[in-house]
């Protein structure tokens, strides 16, 4: 079973059309929630870190929130250039010091 | 400017060799990561290190063996032993914010280019 599920796996939206990510997670004790982008065959850049529910960080066009078993990575008005793969990751109590990541949500934004 | 430093880019590996991997940071942070990842994956951990001169398995150590002999450098040997190897190849690094009660704390962790490793 996995432990982080992220959902949809693609998404496909027009430039301003704005929509949210989902990223629910099954472990207990969480210790930070963390947002990555990733681009085609390139490491991960962090966006984001949560580390209680209610929550919520800013970055541009990108909000992150955190309940107590999901996040949202909310996208306002994207544009062509935030196309990418959006990876959650979480650190729990018994995962010590590793994240466990999903899977990732894939984003493509036209123009 | 600091950063976290994967070479080579690309790697061809023929049946039976072992290759080794780069990462080299110069964030002067503790801790030190090695994960895989495959299409339609998410990102495995291979192994880890808090410390030099120690390290620890992650999720799919075998076939796999590390070295932290330096903080700076946490190099990733593939062995023959492994034997589905081609996958690209991601060096994390995070800094320890200190060391409370409940147990040693880690920030987010930051990610290197990465080398695509593929086995003719």
């Amino acid at each position: 079973e996995d432990q982080v599920t992220q959902s949809p796996e693609a998404l496909r939206l027009q430039e301003g059309e704005s929509s949210s990510l989902n990223c629910s997670y099954t472990v207990s004790g969480l210790r930070g929630l963390f947002w990555y982008r990733q681009d085609p065959g390139k490491g991960p850049e962090f966006l984001f870190t949560l580390y209680s529910a209610g929550e919520e960080k800013e970055k541009e066009r990108l909000k992150a929130t955190l309940t107590k078993k999901e996040s949202f990575l909310h996208i306002t008005a994207p544009k062509p250039e935030d196309s990418a793969t959006y990876l959650c990751a979480v650190r729990y109590n018994q995962a010590g010091t590793a994240l466990i990541f999903g899977k990732g949500t894939t984003l493509s934004v036209s123009s | 400017d600091g950063g976290i430093t994967q070479s080579p880019k690309y790697l061809f590996r023929k049946e039976g060799q072992n290759v080794t991997l780069s990462c080299e940071q110069n964030l002067n942070h503790d801790a030190m990561y090695w994960y895989r990842q495959d299409p339609g994956q998410g990102l495995r951990l291979i192994y880890y290190s808090q410390i030099v001169n120690d390290f620890q398995k992650g999720d799919i150590a075998e076939g796999y063996s590390v070295s932290r002999e330096k903080k700076e450098s946490f190099p990733l040997t593939v062995t023959s032993a492994q034997k589905n190897p081609t996958a690209f190849y991601l060096c994390a690094s995070s800094v320890q914010t200190g060391w409370a009660r409940a147990g040693i704390s880690y920030n987010e962790q930051f990610f290197g280019p990465g080398t695509r490793l593929t086995v003719l």
